[in-house]
């Protein structure tokens, strides 16, 4: 079966530090992969994608994500935390075979500690 | 501003009544989806519709009905069949040919009292 995991359920980090939410795949082909964060009580915000070319992408708030296609990983990654990047963030796959479906993982929750 | 509007933000139903979420978007996206988050899970698909007139069911259909009759109209019914609907409902959008930029509403708490 397809799927997506995100071996973290939560983390920490100190403000200023790199960060890294990892994410894993398990899906057949050449999928398109998303990083995704959402604040408490809202919708999901999307970050970044990965759909082919430069396997290192950057998104949205400072945010970037590193496709390895050996180790079917697609880590989200910031240089440097801002308190304000705590929130849920979820990886999601798009199967080749699929116009409409996402898989998603279950979410990082993301703590960043003055 | 372009959006998703999703109404009402919380909502409380009885056991046994049918409940009908409210989403419109003026982004002229041809594509809605309708999402359930629970705690610790990953977003599961009910339903989505490509165009007007057409949608699919998704992974947890049953329990739950759409209609699409306007391009900006997704509405979802939660149906007294529906075994456990307390969950926090996620509408979404993209482009006509889906390359997973998902526009979401703000969401719809229901409770199930």
């Amino acid at each position: 079966a397809q799927s997506v995991a995100q071996p973290e359920d939560q983390v920490n980090v100190a403000e200023g530090n790199p960060l890294t939410v990892k994410c894993t795949y398990s899906v057949s082909g050449n999928p398109y992969l998303f990083w995704y964060v959402q604040y408490p009580n809202r919708g999901l915000q999307f970050l970044l994608k990965y759909i082919t070319g430069d396997n290192l992408v950057k998104g949205s708030y400072g945010f970037e994500a590193e496709f390895n296609k050996s180790q079917t990983s697609f880590h989200l990654k910031k240089p440097s935390a801002l308190v304000s990047d705590s929130a849920l963030y979820f990886c999601a796959v798009r199967p080749p075979d699929s116009n409409y479906q996402l898989i998603w993982g279950a979410g990082t929750k993301l703590i960043i500690k003055p | 501003d372009g959006g998703i509007t999703q109404s009402p933000k919380y909502l409380f139903r009885k056991e046994g009544q049918n409940v009908t979420l409210s989403c419109e978007q003026n982004l002229n996206h041809d594509a809605m989806y309708w999402y359930r988050q629970d705690p610790g899970q990953g977003l599961r698909l009910i339903y989505y519709s490509q165009i007007v007139n057409d949608f699919q069911k998704g992974d947890i259909a049953e329990g739950y009905s759409v209609s699409r009759e306007k391009k900006e109209s997704f509405p979802l019914t939660v149906t007294s069949a529906q075994k456990n609907p307390t969950a926090f409902y996620l509408c979404a959008s993209s482009r006509g040919a889906f390359a997973g930029e998902l526009f979401f509403g703000e969401g719809s708490r229901l409770t199930v009292l």
